[in-house]
């Protein structure tokens, strides 16, 4: 049964500072990964895809990379900013067509 | 863009109640999804369906059913409510399976009292 990790769980940095965010998983045979980001007591909004033959896609100050190979994802975040404190989900999408969820790790930006 | 629509932000309901969670989508997706998310426990799937009136257990199916007599409407049911369903209930929909970005509606907080 398909595993996604996420490390951290909680990070904490100050404004301007550039982050990255862990994701692994167990089974390699995916079809693709998607980071989330989640505000409290909201829905998901998808940040970025990246099917199973691309290495990374970018959008804006996020860019995530996949190592598929050995069940790696990071996504980056270059001069994180206040407005970027939510909780940053990953997820795959294997062989039973589903998505499996990271737990998560909650970032806080200080001002 | 894609519009995910729950029908309900907050709900509360009494135990033994029969409750309904509708979810709508107007990108006619083939996939819809249905998830409840708890602290320490994440997101979980209970039912999923790839087709008008085809459904999937997910993880956690016990509890719940699911209808899907429209592609764009898929709804959760809860034939007789407990209190370990109080959560948030997410839906999601999507275009061919494990090919395309999924996309979330902004959640119900369901709570059985």
């Amino acid at each position: 049964k398909q595993e996604v990790t996420q490390i951290p769980a909680a990070l904490s940095v100050p404004e301007g500072e550039n982050l990255v965010l862990n994701c692994s998983f167990t089974d390699s045979a995916i079809y693709n990964l998607q980071w989330f980001r989640q505000d409290p007591g909201k829905g998901l909004t998808s940040l970025l895809l990246i099917q199973s033959s691309q290495r990374e896609q970018t959008s804006g100050r996020l860019n995530a990379s996949l190592d598929k190979s050995s069940g790696r994802s990071t996504l980056y975040i270059a001069a994180s900013q206040p407005g970027d404190s939510a909780t940053y989900l990953c997820a795959v999408t294997g062989s039973a067509r589903q998505l499996t969820f990271g737990s998560g790790t909650q970032l806080t930006v200080l001002p | 863009d894609v519009k995910v629509t729950q029908s309900s932000r907050y709900l509360v309901k009494r135990t033994g109640e029969k409750v309904f969670l509708e979810c709508v989508q107007d990108m006619d997706h083939e996939n819809m999804f249905w998830y409840r998310q708890d602290p320490g426990l994440g997101l979980r799937l209970i039912y999923f369906s790839y087709d008008v009136k085809m459904k999937e257990k997910g993880d956690i199916p016990e509890g719940y059913s699911v209808s899907r007599e429209k592609k764009e409407r898929f709804s959760l049911i809860l034939e007789s409510a407990s209190t370990n369903q109080t959560s948030m209930y997410l839906c999601a929909s999507s275009f061919t399976p494990g090919d395309t970005e999924a996309f979330f509606g902004q959640g119900t907080r369901l709570t059985v009292v």
